[in-house]
């Protein structure tokens, strides 16, 4: 079946450092690949998607690559700030089956301190 | 505004006492979920809609009912709530004609059940 693996949390980082969050996945065919982002108390949005492979997705100063030779779609920013603490969910749905169901990683808890 | 609504925002409730959570969209989308999001296991789906009168399961639907008479709704059913259904509850929509369409989520229900 399809999977996501997502790196554990916390993510702990001071502002204006470079942040990396890795996410893998298994699925067949090529997939479209979303992360999503959730603050506190709040439902989860989406963040960006990419929904073929070498594509890059962007928003907000996030960037996340399609990368179908390694089945990854890596998370990253080159300065993160206060205001980013959340939690970050990698998902897919499957390129086939009719339903497109989304499977979604645990998800990773993000801080940044001050 | 396009918007996933929940109700009720927070509930606390007794063991055996039926309740439903229900969840609304504006967007005319084809398909709705559920999820529960627990600390450590990320977003499960409970049950999903493909479309008026489709419904299946997801990967929890154990203690559930769903129904979905009209597009726009999506009710959840606790028929006899137990203490391990306390979570959190999101519902979520999205067109339906192919993987590249993001989810669309509620700000979340928090179901304390004693």
């Amino acid at each position: 079946g399809n999977s996501v693996t997502q790196m554990e949390g916390p993510v702990t980082l001071s502002e204006e450092a470079f942040l990396t969050i890795n996410c893998t996945y298994t699925a067949t065919g090529y997939p479209s690949l979303f992360w999503y982002v959730q603050y506190p108390g709040e439902g989860l949005q989406l963040l960006l998607k990419a929904t073929k492979a070498d594509d890059k997705g962007s928003n907000k100063g996030f960037e996340a690559t399609y990368r179908k030779e390694t089945t990854s779609f890596h998370l990253e920013k080159g300065s993160v700030q206060v205001s980013d603490s959340a939690v970050y969910f990698c998902a897919l749905s499957p390129a086939s089956g009719g339903s497109y169901i989304p499977t979604f990683g645990r998800g990773t808890s993000l801080i940044v301190h001050p | 505004e396009a918007q996933v609504t929940q109700n009720p925002r927070y509930l606390i409730t007794v063991t055996g006492k039926k309740l439903t959570v229900t969840c609304s969209q504006n967007m005319n989308h084809e398909y709705m979920s559920w999820y529960r999001q627990d600390p450590g296991l990320g977003l499960r789906q409970i049950y999903y809609s493909m479309n008026v009168e489709v419904t299946d399961k997801g990967d929890v639907p154990e203690g559930y009912k769903v129904s979905r008479k009209e597009k726009r709704n999506f009710p959840l059913i606790l028929e006899s709530p137990s203490p391990n259904q306390t979570s959190l509850y999101f519902c979520a929509s999205r067109l339906a004609g192919g993987p590249y369409y993001e989810q669309y989520f509620g700000p979340g229900t928090r179901l304390t059940v004693t």
